[in-house]
């Protein structure tokens, strides 16, 4: 079983809907969160980060994260061509090995 | 408020070869993370490091090795390069440690 699991895409959205992006991970002594936007070339950008079990909202993008059942998920309202890009999901472990673990990614192209 | 920056951009060698690459890690930051991101795949893990030593390390061989200057500007130092070392190389910084790390533009080696 992988430690961080992304469904790969492509998600394809209209313009105006709500993407739906989500991550699972194995560890149940995971501590942190994060969602990272890559666009085709460029390096990881931090877009969202998480701690504790609930919603967190920044602007149209939000972060829910579900320790339970350990998963956690991005949505971004009002999707527009601009946000296409490969979003990345990282689990930060705790432990005497504290690491950061990330997923391959899921690719999300909005069409116009 | 600067960010992080690479250097180079790019970078071409050939196998067997040397190459050191640079990161400068944003303001207020000291704490500097290397990655290693094929085409397709996420982020893998290399090395961290604070206050000039090495902190955690990736499941990479001795020929990856590093070092911290006490700007907490970073170096990263691949030898004797392998077709397969072609990637495109991350550097994240963030502070004391933290997993809210933030990535510079990201050198591309293409090795020969």
């Amino acid at each position: 079983q992988k430690e961080v699991e992304q469904n790969s895409g492509p998600l394809s959205v209209p313009e105006g809907a709500i993407a739906s992006l989500n991550c699972t991970y194995s560890d149940r002594g995971s501590q942190s969160f994060f969602w990272y936007r890559q666009y085709s070339g460029k390096s990881p950008e931090l877009i969202m980060f998480i701690y504790s079990n609930g919603d967190k909202e920044d602007g149209r993008f939000t972060a829910q994260l579900n320790k339970a059942s350990q998963y956690v998920s991005l949505l971004i309202r009002d999707s527009q061509p601009s946000d296409s890009a490969t979003y990345l999901c990282a689990v930060e472990y705790a432990g005497n090995n504290r690491k950061l673990i990330w997923g391959l990614g899921t690719s999300l192209a909005v069409n116009p | 408020d600067a960010g992080v920056t690479q250097s180079p951009t790019h970078l071409i060698k050939t196998r067997g070869q040397q190459v050191t690459l640079r990161c400068s890690p944003k303001s207020g930051h000291d704490t500097v993370s290397w990655y290693q991101q094929a085409l397709g795949q996420g982020p893998q893990f290399i090395f961290q490091y604070y206050e000039e030593e090495e902190r955690q390390r990736g499941n990479f061989p001795d020929r990856f090795s590093g070092h911290q200057f006490p700007n907490y500007s970073s170096e990263l130092n691949v030898n004797a390069l392998l077709l397969g070392d072609s990637a495109l190389y991350l550097c994240a910084s963030s502070f004391r440690g933290d997993y809210e790390q933030y990535f510079g533009p990201g050198t591309r080696l293409t090795v020969t």
